[in-house]
């Protein structure tokens, strides 16, 4: 069936470190892969995305990494700051052309000073 | 920058009653969602709406529920009887031809069914 995952559901890191937050994915046939921030009291962000046909993938600060042979997909974000501090969800677009979203259980980053 | 706006910011209502919650996309979205996310939990898919017609639908979105965009701006969500299990964050969101996933989403709407 469809699922998305993420291993750990709390991470902290210290100001200025590098972050990783992993996450699962079940169906191989999706194709669009995204990573969405949550903050307090606020509706998901978009934060980037990577196709299927792709491995990897970099923003500001941020880099996808998409390993489809485990079907595991992953988010580094570089010098993490306190404003990085938020809920982070991947999520799948599934076999469909209509922009639905299938979003994990999401990993909360908390980033010390 | 343009955003998503969701009014009200919280409902509370009791079992049995219709609720409508409201959003205003972006002005130049054309694609249109609701999610929901129960407390603690992960966002969840409700439908999809494009051309004045839902694209696409999942098992919650039941009988109960129903979408409309009256008049061009706004993006209605209704839910006809509430249940106590209805109560979450609903979340509108909208994004444009081509960048599906990038979907733009508004502050939510916590319905508190009690």
């Amino acid at each position: 069936g469809e699922s998305v995952g993420l291993h750990l559901p709390t991470l902290s890191v210290q100001e200025g470190d590098n972050s990783i937050i992993n996450c699962a994915y079940s169906n191989s046939a999706s194709d669009y892969f995204i990573w969405y921030k949550q903050e307090s009291g606020k509706g998901p962000q978009f934060i980037i995305d990577i196709r299927s046909n792709m491995d990897k993938r970099q923003g500001q600060r941020v880099t996808v990494l998409l390993n489809k042979t485990v079907k595991h997909l992953s988010l580094q974000i570089a010098a993490t700051q306190p404003g990085d501090s938020a809920v982070y969800f991947c999520a799948e677009n599934p076999t469909s052309n209509t922009g639905k979203l299938i979003f994990g259980q999401g990993t909360t980053l908390q980033v010390k000073p | 920058e343009p955003e998503v706006t969701q009014t009200p910011s919280h409902q509370v209502t009791q079992m049995g009653q219709e609720v409508i919650l409201r959003c205003v996309p972006i002005s130049n979205h054309l694609y249109f969602y609701w999610y929901r996310q129960i407390l603690g939990q992960k966002v969840e898919f409700l439908v999809s709406f494009y051309n004045n017609e839902i694209s696409e639908k999942s098992e919650i979105f039941d009988d109960q529920f129903s979408v409309e965009r009256p008049d061009g701006s706004n993006f209605t969500l209704k839910i006809r009887s509430t249940k106590l299990e209805d109560s979450a964050m609903y979340f509108c969101a909208a994004t444009r031809e081509g960048v599906l996933y990038e979907q733009y989403f508004g502050p939510g709407t916590r319905l508190t069914v009690t």
